[in-house]
């Protein structure tokens, strides 16, 4: 089993529509949780971090991490075509910093 | 927000050559940089993290070798792909840190795409 599992999608949804994406981990250590939108041939932008459980909102974006089923999410509210990337959810914790990656879920908004 | 710059975006060689890809920090001394490799449809895979005037530290499974990184100052590292075969084509992505722990953030770069023919 993978430490950070994401389904890769595509997931497509018309604009205006509210997106759900997910990630779940294996890893009870992780505390710092993380959301990342990387365009096409692009570098990954941080959109989200949290520490621990609960939510954290920032305009269309509300990020959620429940760490009793080891299971995190990032809602985009009023999706717009703009929206359209892959987005990572990257999580680390347990005495290291460095981050472990998902897959990646690639969205697209259609006008 | 800070920017993290590579060079180049985009190289094609020929199978044999050494490639140098450059990761700069732009406006921002960088505690930590990391050298990323992304398939398409795949995870990024961390390479290797390097602290300036240090030897990089490679994850398991990655030929220090073969991918030489330097990391000369605080705002410069270098990742040499020598020796590159079609294999090693793929996107190459570097980040840099600046803090510790919680704050410790990552400033992606925005890739490199190597071909290697």
């Amino acid at each position: 089993q993978k430490e950070v599992e994401q389904d890769p999608g595509p997931l497509s949804v018309p604009e205006g529509a509210i997106v759900s994406l997910n990630c779940t981990y294996s890893n009870s250590a992780f505390q710092y949780f993380m959301w990342y939108r990387q365009y096409s041939r692009k570098g990954p932008e941080l959109l989200m971090y949290t520490y621990s459980s609960g939510n954290k909102e920032d305009g269309r974006f509300t990020a959620q991490v429940d760490k009793s089923s080891k299971y995190i999410s990032l809602f985009i509210r009023d999706s717009q075509p703009s929206d359209s990337a892959t987005y990572l959810c990257a999580m680390s914790g347990g005495g290291s910093y460095i981050p472990t990656f998902g897959r990646g879920t690639s969205l697209i908004v259609h006008p | 927000g800070a920017v993290v710059s590579q060079h180049p975006s985009r190289v094609i060689c020929k199978s044999g050559t050494s490639v140098k890809i450059e990761c700069r920090s732009l406006d921002f001394q960088a505690t930590t940089m990391f050298w990323y490799r992304q398939f398409p449809k795949k995870s990024l895979m961390l390479m290797a993290t390097s602290n300036e005037g240090s030897k990089a530290t490679y994850e398991q499974g990655v030929e220090k070798d073969k991918f030489l990184i330097n990391h000369a100052s605080l705002t410069l590292s270098t990742l040499t792909v020598t020796s590159a075969h079609p294999e090693d084509s793929s996107f190459y992505i570097c980040s840099a840190t600046v803090g510790s722990g919680r704050d410790n953030e990552q400033f992606f770069g925005p890739g490199t795409r190597l071909t290697v023919l």
